[in-house]
C-alpha cells in the first residue's frame, strides 16, 4: 500500500542506549516530518524536512537528530535515549508545507 | 498558555447523533486549519483541510471556522460506530510554518 512506512513499530531501550527510528514514503511528497505523541500533549513537531536536503528543528528537537536521506527517507536518531524520550513517535509526509499530511503507523519508544 | 486547546472528552453518543468537535486557538494569525481522525494504535488520518472561514462539507463531515471567536468546529452526521476515534485539529499561520495539533477528543458511538 502507497503510505509512509516507520520501522520498528516497538522498541525497548535503556538509558544512554542510542537508536535510529527509520521512515520512507513512496508517494513522491517533498515534506517530510517528525512528530511525538504523548497524553495530554498532542503531537509535537520535533524537526522536519521542507525538501531534499535541508532539516529544521521543531518545537522540540532537543536529545534528537535528523538525516533526509534522499526525497523517500527521513531518519530520527536518539543519541542517548532518556526515560522522558519515551513516547509513541510519528513520521509524516505532505506534498508541501500547506498541505495536509500522510502519517505512518507510529513507533512506540519505551525507555527504561 | 497552549496555541489550540481542545477539550479531551471522552464524548459518547448513540449511533445516528450529530457530533460537535471542537477547538480553540490564542493566535489570531492561524488561517489554515485541519482535522484528523486518529483510531487507537494507529497514525492520524486527514479528514477535513480548510483555509481561512465558513464551512466546507465532505459526506457527513463539516468543517467550520470562525476566525472572529478563534474558533473551529467539526460536525459528524448520522454518526456510526465506525466514527468511534480521536479527533485532532491542526492549524498554522502561513505557507511553510508549523502546524499546531490539539491534544485530541475521544468519541465513541454507541450502537
Amino acid at each position: 500500500n502507497a503510505g509512509v512506512t516507520q520501522t520498528p513499530k516497538f522498541q525497548v531501550l535503556k538509558t544512554g542506549q542510542s537508536m535510529t527510528l527509520q521512515c520512507a514514503q513512496d508517494m513522491n511528497h517533498n515534506s517530510m516530518y517528525w512528530y511525538r505523541q504523548d497524553p495530554g500533549m498532542g503531537l509535537r513537531l520535533i524537526y522536519y524536512s521542507a525538501s531534499e536536503g535541508t532539516t529544521d528543528k521543531g518545537e522540540v528537537p532537543n536529545g534528537y537528530n535528523v538525516s533526509r536521506l534522499n526525497k523517500r527517507e527521513f531518519s530520527l536518531r536518539l543519541e542517548s535515549a532518556a526515560p522522558s524520550q519515551t513516547s509513541v513517535y510519528f513520521c509524516a509526509s505532505s506534498e508541501s508545507r500547506t498541505y495536509g499530511y500522510t502519517f505512518g503507523s507510529g513507533t512506540r519508544l519505551t525507555v527504561v | 498558555q497552549k496555541e489550540v486547546e481542545q477539550d479531551p472528552g471522552p464524548l459518547s453518543v448513540p449511533e445516528g447523533a450529530i457530533v460537535s468537535l471542537n477547538c480553540t486557538y490564542s493566535n489570531s494569525a492561524f488561517q489554515y486549519f485541519m482535522w484528523y481522525r486518529q483510531y487507537s494504535r494507529k497514525g492520524p488520518e486527514l479528514l477535513m483541510y480548510t483555509y481561512s472561514s465558513g464551512n466546507k462539507e465532505d459526506g457527513r463531515f463539516t468543517a467550520q471556522v470562525d476566525k472572529s471567536s478563534k474558533y473551529i468546529s467539526l460536525f459528524i452526521r448520522d454518526s456510526q460506530p465506525s466514527d468511534s476515534a480521536t479527533y485532532l485539529c491542526a492549524m498554522s499561520d502561513g505557507p511553510g510554518n508549523q502546524f499546531y495539533f490539539g491534544t485530541g477528543t475521544s468519541l465513541t458511538v454507541i450502537p
